[in-house]
């Protein structure tokens, strides 16, 4: 398998344009979690999904935050719309159904936001 | 919520010293303690984790070790090289929620 795969790997944009994250997880894995990493923050759980189902979204830090699965191979994260300080390294995690296996994240994507 | 306390933020050694992360976690509910290692432009990694009915678990060259009356768990990498250089992370999980620590930045110096 070729573990969990984000696109793009960079982004640059200017403040006010919408930005769509893109995540594809491990096949067979029943939860997917969205994580934003800063130097200040560190790393914040944002969302997860179980099967395709957002199940705690209490991380997105505002409406200008939404994420979707439409199916079990394909995520989103979207920010509409975009602010300087939403600048961080955005990843993509998944994992099978128990709650004690390992989280496999992805190699994310860089954000900067002009 | 939880909160999940990680120290130190940077630790330099030389190759072949021991090397220790400590962290303090907040919530007695919190049942799984794993440990990311996290190189530069990649995602974090899974090295080892340990579960709150185990007070110590060994890998090799990385042991954990959980004190759950202290809420206390700990990192130790032996041996160090310098391909050990990276970011470690510790974490603190209830159900599917993981909290991570702010992590530490491990340099080993050849």
């Amino acid at each position: 398998d070729a573990g969990v795969i984000q696109s793009p790997r960079h982004e640059v944009t200017e403040m006010g344009q919408e930005v769509t994250l893109r995540c594809k997880p491990i096949s067979g894995h029943d939860y997917l979690f969205w994580y934003r990493q800063t130097m200040m923050r560190g790393l914040e759980l944002l969302i997860y999904f179980n099967n395709n189902v957002p199940i705690d979204d209490s991380g997105m830090p505002e409406d200008r935050f939404s994420a979707k699965m439409p199916n079990a191979s394909f995520s989103t994260l979207k920010i509409q719309p975009s602010e300087p300080r939403d600048s961080a390294v955005y990843f993509c995690a998944s994992s099978l159904k128990n709650a004690l296996n390992e989280q496999f994240f992805g190699p994310g994507t860089r954000l900067t936001v002009l | 919520g939880e909160n999940v306390e990680q120290h130190p933020s940077t630790l330099s050694v030389q190759e072949g010293d021991s090397a220790v992360i400590k962290c303090t976690y907040s919530d007695s509910a919190s049942n799984y303690f794993p440990w990311y290692k996290q190189e530069l432009g990649k995602g974090p990694q899974l090295i080892i984790d340990i579960r709150s009915n185990v007070g110590e678990k060994k890998d090799q060259r990385i042991a954990v070790t959980l004190n759950k009356t202290a809420k206390h768990f700990s990192l130790h990498i032996t041996e160090t090289q310098p391909e050990d250089s990276a970011v470690y992370f510790c974490a603190a999980k209830q159900g599917f929620k993981t909290i991570f620590g702010a992590g530490t930045r491990l340099f080993v110096k050849a």
